[in-house]
């Protein structure tokens, strides 16, 4: 069963750089056909979806991150990572990773993504001079 | 910023029937499937429904997700005190090369 954990630093200044490492464990990140995904949440507030990889190297970012962001994986060390760049305390929150599997369209029976189906526990990073 | 509009708040007692609204647009819930995770207190999200009304493996059958146009909607029937969570709708976006968007988040109070 792949569980996946989040690792990295806690607290980071403003206009630098945020950089975080999800461990894949359980099973292999190549194996299979998935994207492998950062999601954050500010303190009491919702989601917010950052950006996936493919082992490939196919991405997509969300448009509002797009230019501060850079999602990589490791497949030697079966991780993916995510950096930020020119943070401010708006990017304080909690920051999961998460597997995004495949999953059949029951109306047109084609495969889609955006299934995130194993996450990390989450971890806090906190933008603070 | 959420593209999928929830309600903030919803609430029934045991056993009753609570319905969630998540409206989108033709880009998203329009086009796409949607997915519902249910965040319990101090933990991850969960996958509850995905492909707008597909159960994940051990998922109870009293969660049921549907999709009209551009609206999607969560039901609980028989509210259990353990459904107490926030609720996110979710699907991907096409516009802007393609982005995945999530809903404003329904907090679910069982009285």
């Amino acid at each position: 069963q792949v569980q996946l954990q989040e690792s990295g630093p806690g607290l980071v200044k403003p206009s630098q750089t945020l950089s975080l490492t999800c461990s894949v464990s359980g099973g292999s990140i190549t194996s299979d056909s998935y994207y492998w995904s950062w999601i954050r949440q500010p303190a009491g507030k919702g989601l917010e979806w950052i950006g996936r990889m493919y082992v490939t190297g196919d991405s997509h970012y969300n448009p509002s991150l797009k230019s501060r962001v850079t999602i990589s994986i490791d497949t030697s060390k079966n991780q993916f990572s995510l950096k930020l760049g020119s943070v401010t305390a708006a990017d304080t929150a909690v920051y999961y990773c998460a597997r995004d599997a495949p999953q059949q369209d029951t109306l047109t029976q084609n495969y889609y993504y955006y299934n995130m189906d194993v996450w990390g526990q989450g971890t806090t990073v906190t933008v603070s001079s | 910023q959420s593209v999928l509009t929830q309600p903030p708040s919803a609430s029934g007692t045991p056993g009753q029937r609570v319905t969630i609204s998540c409206s989108g647009s033709s880009s998203n819930i329009g086009s796409n499937p949607v997915n519902w995770y249910q965040q319990l207190p101090g933990s991850a999200p969960k996958l509850l429904i995905y492909s707008t009304n597909q159960r994940p493996s051990g998922v109870p059958d009293r969660f049921s997700g549907s999709k009209s146009g551009t609206s999607a909607s969560l039901a609980i029937s028989g509210l259990q005190s353990e459904d107490e969570a926030d609720y996110y709708c979710a699907a991907w976006d096409d516009s802007l090369n393609g982005s995945g968007v999530f809903g404003t988040g329904t907090k679910v109070t069982v009285l």
